[in-house]
C-alpha cells in the first residue's frame, strides 16, 4: 500500500477562519511533507518532517502551522489565510527523507479557497 | 539554488506517436531526477527516476536519459495511448547541506495530450 490520504478534500474558508488540513499514511515512512501546488505550477515544498521533527521550513508565513502529532499523522493548521494562499495543498512522505533512494508518495491534496 | 527548466510546456500528439519531454538543471550537485504525473484532481504519481550515476533507465514504454556533463534529462513515451495524457513534473533533487535532506524541485511542467 502506496497511499497517503488527504482530508478533506475541499475547503472553503473565510480569511478569519481557522481550519486545519490533515495527512495520514500507514507505509511506516518516517519523512512527510507539505506542498504548495497553484493552479498551472509545479509543487513548492512548505515543510518537511523527520522522525515527527520540523526540519525544514521554506520560509513559509506563520499564518501557516504545521505539526507532526506521530509518525503517521501530519497537520496544517490554517490561521487568517488570504485570498492568494487560495491553492492545492498536497501532503508527501518518503521513508526518511534523506536517502538518495527515497521516493515520495504524494496525497491527492486539499484544494482550498479562501474568500 | 537549484533551478530546473522543461520544455515543451504543452505537448500535443495522436495515439501510438512516441513524446519527449526535455528538462534541464542548475545544480551539478543534483543526484537524483524522478518524473511524477498528475492525472487531474489527483496529486502527482512517480512513474520513474534515475540516479545520477545512470545514464539511462527504462520501464516499458517509458525511458529516461541523462546526460550530466550537459546537465540535462528527457523522458521518454513510445506507444502514447489516451490515458497517458496528464501534466508531467521532472524534478531534480540533491542532498540539502545542513539538514541532509533531499530536497525536490521541480520543472514546470508539460501539459501532455494523447488524441485517439
Amino acid at each position: 500500500d502506496t497511499e497517503v490520504t488527504q482530508t478533506p478534500k475541499h475547503l472553503v474558508m473565510g480569511m478569519t477562519n481557522k481550519k486545519s488540513l490533515k495527512c495520514e499514511q500507514h507505509m511506516g515512512h518516517r519523512a512527510m511533507y507539505w506542498y504548495k501546488q497553484k493552479a498551472k505550477k509545479p509543487p513548492e515544498l512548505m515543510f518537511v518532517y523527520s522522525y515527527e521533527k520540523l526540519s525544514i521550513n521554506e520560509s513559509v508565513p506563520s499564518r501557516f502551522s504545521p505539526e507532526c502529532p506521530n509518525s503517521s499523522l501530519l497537520n496544517l493548521h490554517l490561521h487568517a489565510l488570504q485570498p492568494e494562499d487560495s491553492a492545492l495543498y498536497l501532503c508527501a512522505s518518503s521513508p526518511s527523507g534523506s536517502s538518495i533512494r527515497d521516493i515520495q508518495y504524494f496525497g491527492a491534496g486539499t484544494r482550498l479557497s479562501v474568500l | 539554488g537549484e533551478n530546473v527548466e522543461q520544455h515543451p510546456s504543452t505537448l500535443s500528439v495522436q495515439e501510438g506517436d512516441s513524446a519527449v519531454i526535455k528538462c534541464t538543471y542548475s545544480d551539478s550537485a543534483s543526484n537524483y531526477f524522478p518524473w511524477y504525473k498528475q492525472e487531474l484532481g489527483k496529486g502527482p504519481q512517480l512513474i520513474i527516476d534515475i540516479r545520477s550515476n545512470v545514464g539511462e533507465k527504462k520501464d516499458q514504454r517509458i525511458a529516461v536519459t541523462l546526460n550530466k556533463t550537459a546537465k540535462h534529462f528527457s523522458l521518454h513515451i513510445t506507444e502514447t495511448q489516451p490515458e497517458d495524457s496528464a501534466v508531467y513534473f521532472c524534478a531534480a533533487s540533491k542532498r540539502a547541506r545542513f539538514t541532509g535532506f533531499q530536497k525536490l524541485v521541480f520543472g514546470t511542467g508539460t501539459r501532455l495530450l494523447v488524441s485517439p
